[in-house]
């Protein structure tokens, strides 16, 4: 197995390029979310997806967009990129999606953007 | 607002000298306490979930405990391996099935030889 994937690892744009950021996993969970890891700010949610066919916000949604392509996939998507979203993003998923299960991380996509 | 504090920030420890690290939460309705290790560069790797005051779990030098104001995750005799961050999490109650993990920001470990 191998988990959760992200790709890709590194992405440099200019503000107000687009682009977006894909994850998958292998683990049949019914959940996946979508955070952001800034220093000092510790993992922030941005969007989380409770089962297929559902997206919610999280705590930072603004600037971004998801798709829950199918039970396995899992894409955010930035529209018009902005120095401020300069960040390290991680994809998780967790089995039910409630809140004592445990979320599993991706490996991260770290995004500059100029 | 559910917050969750970790201290210290940064722990330098030699080879072999035990320690703690703390992970303060006010967490609403608190359903699980989770520990996770990351490596520079790389994603959070789960360590423990607890789920109830007083409960504890150990892996290999490390142990979670957790009261109802806090956790602590006590290293004995730690190696240079075991240096990383080391993010403590706490889960809400939640309005559906889905609780919101609120992170700490993390205590970065150092051991060396």
């Amino acid at each position: 197995n191998a988990g959760v994937t992200q790709t890709p690892k590194f992405q440099v744009l200019k503000t107000g390029q687009s682009m977006t950021l894909q994850c998958a996993q292998d683990m049949n969970h019914n959940s996946m979310y979508w955070y952001r890891q800034d220093p000092g700010m510790g993992l922030r949610l941005i969007y989380y997806s409770a089962s297929e066919g559902t997206t919610d916000k999280g705590e930072v949604p603004n600037g971004y967009n998801v798709s829950r392509l199918n039970k396995r996939e899992f894409s955010l998507r930035l529209e018009s990129a902005a120095p401020s979203q300069t960040s390290v993003y991680f994809c998780a998923s967790s089995g039910r999606g409630q809140f004592t299960d445990t979320q599993y991380f991706g490996p991260g996509t770290r995004l500059t953007v100029l | 607002e559910d917050q969750v504090t970790q201290s210290p920030e940064a722990l330098r420890l030699q080879e072999g000298e035990s320690s703690s690290l703390n992970c303060s939460y006010t967490v609403s309705g608190l359903r699980g306490l989770f520990w996770y290790r990351q490596d520079p560069g790389k994603g959070p790797e789960f360590l423990f979930t607890l789920y109830s005051a007083g409960e504890e779990k150990e892996k290999e030098r490390l142990k979670a405990t957790l009261t109802k104001k806090e956790s602590f995750l006590h290293i004995t005799a730690p190696k240079p391996e075991d240096s990383a961050t080391y993010l403590c999490a706490g889960a809400n109650a939640g309005g559906t099935s889905y609780g919101k993990l609120t992170f700490g920001q993390g205590t970065i470990l150092t051991v060396h030889p």
